[in-house]
């Protein structure tokens, strides 16, 4: 997998947007950005992920540098429950032979404020 | 919403007894995964299945051992459990073609 760095933590207000930053300088052309998130004791769950155009959904959207170096987790209106571990994964493309998994890292702690 | 259950949620038992976590998911997805995290660290693979009759360790090494019979089941047993086992374990699946996983809920697990 692309090594990807992202800040140990961040604060948002509730109602305000939450911008998650990643950077994953050593992209390969080919290489999906995905982006989980883990709610304190529960399991992951699956956000988003784009290759190189913007990507939006009922969840977050997803914005990727045009040199595909960074990118960018959007949560338009934070709320309290939105409080939990954002990963930034870049797993090796599934056409390679040594696809199998993804690799979690430690992610950024978000903590939505009152 | 998706589909993949987790049985036990919770589950204490002693050192030396057999365990089966259960997994399943009504999804029909080729791929299934079991991961282990310890309480504030990180999730790391332990066996994955991309189908039937197919399975593989993954990246961190563990004394269980899963079985993929049928597509929507993939069982984690552990023969003898003992306190390093002590973890939560959680259960994901997939379609191929695509690095988009689900989760189950998880079984904690505590081995006195």
């Amino acid at each position: 997998d692309a090594k990807t760095t992202q800040p140990t933590s961040m604060d948002c207000a509730e109602g305000r947007a939450a911008n998650l930053p990643c950077n994953h300088s050593t992209i390969s052309g080919n290489e999906y950005v995905y982006w989980y998130r883990q709610i304190h004791s529960q399991g992951p769950q699956y956000i988003i992920h784009g290759l190189k155009n913007n990507e939006t959904n009922e969840m977050a959207s997803l914005i990727i540098t045009e040199d595909r170096k960074s990118s960018t987790l959007i949560l338009p209106h934070a709320t309290l429950r939105d409080t939990a571990v954002y990963y930034c994964i870049v797993p090796l493309p599934l056409s390679s032979g040594s696809a199998r998994q993804l690799t979690f890292g430690s992610g950024t702690q978000l903590t939505v404020l009152p | 919403e998706a589909d993949i259950y987790q049985t036990p949620r919770y589950l204490v038992i002693g050192t030396g007894k057999k365990i089966t976590l259960e997994c399943s998911q009504t999804m029909g997805h080729d791929k299934m995964y079991w991961y282990q995290q310890d309480p504030g660290m990180e999730l790391h693979l332990i066996h994955y299945s991309y189908g039937v009759n197919s399975t593989e360790k993954g990246d961190l090494s563990s004394e269980s051992t899963v079985s993929r019979i049928r597509t929507e089941h993939f069982p984690l047993t552990l023969e003898s459990a003992r306190p390093s086992h002590t973890s939560q374990y959680l259960c994901a699946s997939g379609n191929r073609g695509t690095y988009e996983q689900y989760f189950g809920p998880g079984t904690r697990l505590t081995v006195t």
